[in-house]
């Protein structure tokens, strides 16, 4: 069956360190992959779209990359302040997008 | 920017009771989507409207129906309340199907007692 899989525990980091999340999926062939930022009791706001022909895909602080062969998806936060502490969410489109179950980061001052 | 607004932040209802969730977005999308979220399952396609009066049923339609008479609004209706669907609810908006970002409006943390 397909699967989504990012990880549940969080992710705990020091103000300025480079935070990495990672995105896994099984039997899926997504054209496109998504990346959202969602807050405790907010909605997801998007955040970054990969096409599969891209390999790597920059906005700011926030870098994506897209292995259609590891089935992978890997997202950088550069920099990393306390603000960026939030859940993040992986989406794959996939005749529909569907969503991981995200995973919660927490940068320490 | 799109902004997609959700009637109810918080709501709490009865059992067997008809509950009404209400979305609007106002940058003239197409589609419009029904979620629920919940710890460890992450979110979950209800229902989703590709054009006015349009729909169609996603992975958990059972025990919801939704109406979309005019192209900004897009409703979720919970013909008889139950405990299990006691959930965060998110509305979202989107130029395109499943290759487009969606927009979210805030969420309705709905309680059933």
């Amino acid at each position: 069956s397909q699967k989504i899989e990012q990880n549940s525990e969080a992710l705990n980091i020091q103000e300025g360190k480079t935070a990495t999340l990672t995105c896994n999926y099984t039997n899926y062939s997504p054209a496109y992959l998504q990346w959202y930022r969602q807050d405790p009791g907010r909605g997801p706001v998007f955040l970054l779209l990969i096409r599969e022909n891209e390999k790597e895909k920059r906005k700011e602080r926030l870098k994506v990359t897209f292995d259609t062969t590891l089935k992978q998806s890997l997202f950088h936060i550069t920099a990393s302040q306390p603000a960026d502490s939030a859940t993040y969410l992986c989406a794959l489109s996939f005749q529909k997008l569907v969503f991981g179950t995200g995973t919660r980061l927490l940068v320490s001052p | 920017d799109v902004k997609v607004t959700q009637s109810s932040r918080y709501l709490v209802k009865r059992t067997g009771e008809k509950v009404f969730l209400e979305c609007v977005q106002d940058m003239d999308h197409e589609n419009m989507f029904w979620y629920r979220q919940d710890p460890g399952l992450g979110l979950r396609l209800i229902y989703f409207s590709y054009d006015v009066k349009m729909k169609e049923k996603g992975d958990i339609p059972e025990g919801y129906s939704v109406s979309r008479e005019k192209k900004e609004r897009f409703s979720l209706i919970l013909e008889s309340a139950s405990t299990n669907q006691t959930s965060m609810y998110l509305c979202a908006s989107a130029t395109g199907y499943s290759n487009q970002p969606q927009h979210f409006g805030d969420g309705t943390r709905l309680s059933i007692l």
